[in-house]
């Protein structure tokens, strides 16, 4: 089974703070990418990557960064947190073969920025 | 643009009652289309979805959706409900670009 794990559950910062959440796929895939999820908003695209160091912005890129220097681990960067980037954020993992065109999500990370 | 419509924030359903739940979508091109589950306090999980073949798929837990390609609607139906199908439900829909767009989620309650 593919498993993408996130480093932290439940996260609370204050703001100005830089933030790191990190992403690890065991499968091997190329693609990885990051959304966050707000009630009534689903899910937005914020970064995503096509494979190592490769990387794309999504629908709301806007105070956020990525790394991916390895092919199993996407990291996001929040340079300096504020109140609006409270939020869950989900990782996904996509190998972009023809008929394997699932993604597969991690369980999440609840920021909350004070 | 890409996007996808769920139009029901909230969808009720007795339990053993068949149960839909409803996905519309505007892409150019073919569609690739997706159902996920969401449980509380969990990532999304996937369900179904369709790329091409027959527009009746079959995909986990007894759930099935119906491409119609003139309605374009990918709506998520399964016979029978279960209070375990309660959760929150995302369609969406990949472009050719490998980039995916999500709906903003239905909540289904299944009520026993």
């Amino acid at each position: 089974d593919v498993k993408v794990t996130q480093s932290s559950r439940y996260l609370v910062k204050r703001t100005g703070e830089k933030v790191f959440l990190e992403c690890v796929q065991d499968m091997d895939h190329e693609n990885m990418f990051w959304y966050r999820q707000d009630p009534g908003l689903g899910l937005r695209l914020i970064y995503f990557s096509y494979d190592v160091k490769m990387k794309e912005k999504g629908d709301i890129p806007e105070g956020y960064s990525v790394s991916r220097e390895k092919k199993e681990r996407f990291s996001l960067i929040l340079e300096s947190a504020s109140t609006n980037q409270t939020s869950m954020y989900l990782c996904a993992s996509r190998n972009p073969q023809r008929g394997t065109d699932t993604q597969y999500f991690g369980p999440g990370t609840r920021l909350t920025v004070l | 643009a890409q996007s996808v419509a769920q139009p029901e924030d909230q969808v009720n359903v007795a339990e053993g009652n068949p149960l839909t739940v409803k996905c519309t979508y505007s892409v150019s091109g073919n569609p690739y289309l997706f159902w996920y589950v969401q449980y509380p306090n969990r990532g999304l999980q996937f369900l179904l979805k369709y790329i091409t073949g027959d527009n009746l798929v079959k995909g986990s837990y007894g759930f099935e959706a119906e491409f119609n390609k003139s309605q374009t609607s990918f709506h998520l139906k399964k016979p029978s409900a279960l209070v375990s199908d309660s959760a929150l439900y995302f369609c969406a829909v990949r472009d050719t670009g490998n980039q995916f767009y999500f709906g903003t989620g239905t909540s289904l309650t299944v009520i026993p």
